[in-house]
């Protein structure tokens, strides 16, 4: 069964330092999605891509997060400098979104961040 | 922007009873109403959805209700068991309709803080 490959699953990193996490969606799902969840909460939208183009990045803090998807495949979001309040779970998710279909995500198993 | 509420936050059942988890939303645009199961240390997973068009759906021991007219719309979960236990999220999504030169999509899900289900044996 196809699946959401998100790397790496664990990281810890001191604040001030830059991370990265990447995403590799379901083959031929051209709607690629960032999730940011704090524990015990839901996931929030972070950015949106539809192929390499980003749909909606209204919710991403510009100032220290970047999220790419160059080829329209996988995606890469950077943090630089990492603060104590991005602890998160990051979740990566795809669709199809091609028509009246649209709407289910899947997602990945995430990369839970930890800053000290 | 959507907002979606979800009470409540933990729901404790004995084994083989019901749990029902509801969620309201706000903005009238939503058309697609997803649910999702999220077991520890995973991502969500997609159990049930309804869409605007329908008031009820079922797919064996789970139900989603819809109520337009009031925003609200409820997970049903009968005849428990052990591995229900986990955190559920309801979503609220207003599907754009297709277009051929964009290609489609959706803006991103909003979802409810959760429900942690716990099923007593």
């Amino acid at each position: 069964e196809a699946e959401v490959a998100q790397s790496p699953r664990y990281k810890i990193t001191e604040k001030s330092q830059a991370v990265a996490f990447w995403c590799d969606p379901i083959s031929g799902h051209a709607t690629l999605y960032w999730y940011r969840q704090i524990l015990g909460q839901g996931p929030e939208l972070l950015v949106q891509f539809q192929d390499e183009s980003v749909v909606d990045d209204s919710q991403l803090p510009k100032d220290r997060f970047s999220a790419e998807r160059l080829k329209g495949v996988d995606s890469t979001l950077k943090i630089q400098p990492a603060e104590l309040g991005d602890s998160a779970m990051y979740l990566c998710a795809s669709s199809l979104a091609s028509g009246r279909d649209t709407g289910e995500l899947f997602f990945g198993e995430g990369s839970r961040l930890t800053v000290l | 922007g959507e907002n979606v509420e979800q009470h409540p936050s933990t729901l404790s059942v004995q084994e083989g009873d019901s749990a029902v988890i509801k969620c309201t939303y706000s903005d009238s645009a939503s058309n697609y109403f997803p649910w999702y199961k999220q077991e520890l240390g995973k991502g969500p997973q997609l159990i049930i959805d309804i869409r605007s068009n329908v008031g009820e759906k079922k797919d064996q021991r789970i139900a989603v209700t819809l109520n337009k007219t009031a925003k609200h719309f409820s997970l049903h979960i009968t005849e428990t068991q052990p591995e229900d236990s986990a955190v559920y999220f309801c979503a609220a999504i207003s599907i754009l309709h297709y277009d051929v030169y964009s290609g489609g999509g959706a803006d991103g899900l909003t979802f409810g803080k959760g429900t942690h289900l716990i099923i007593q044996p």
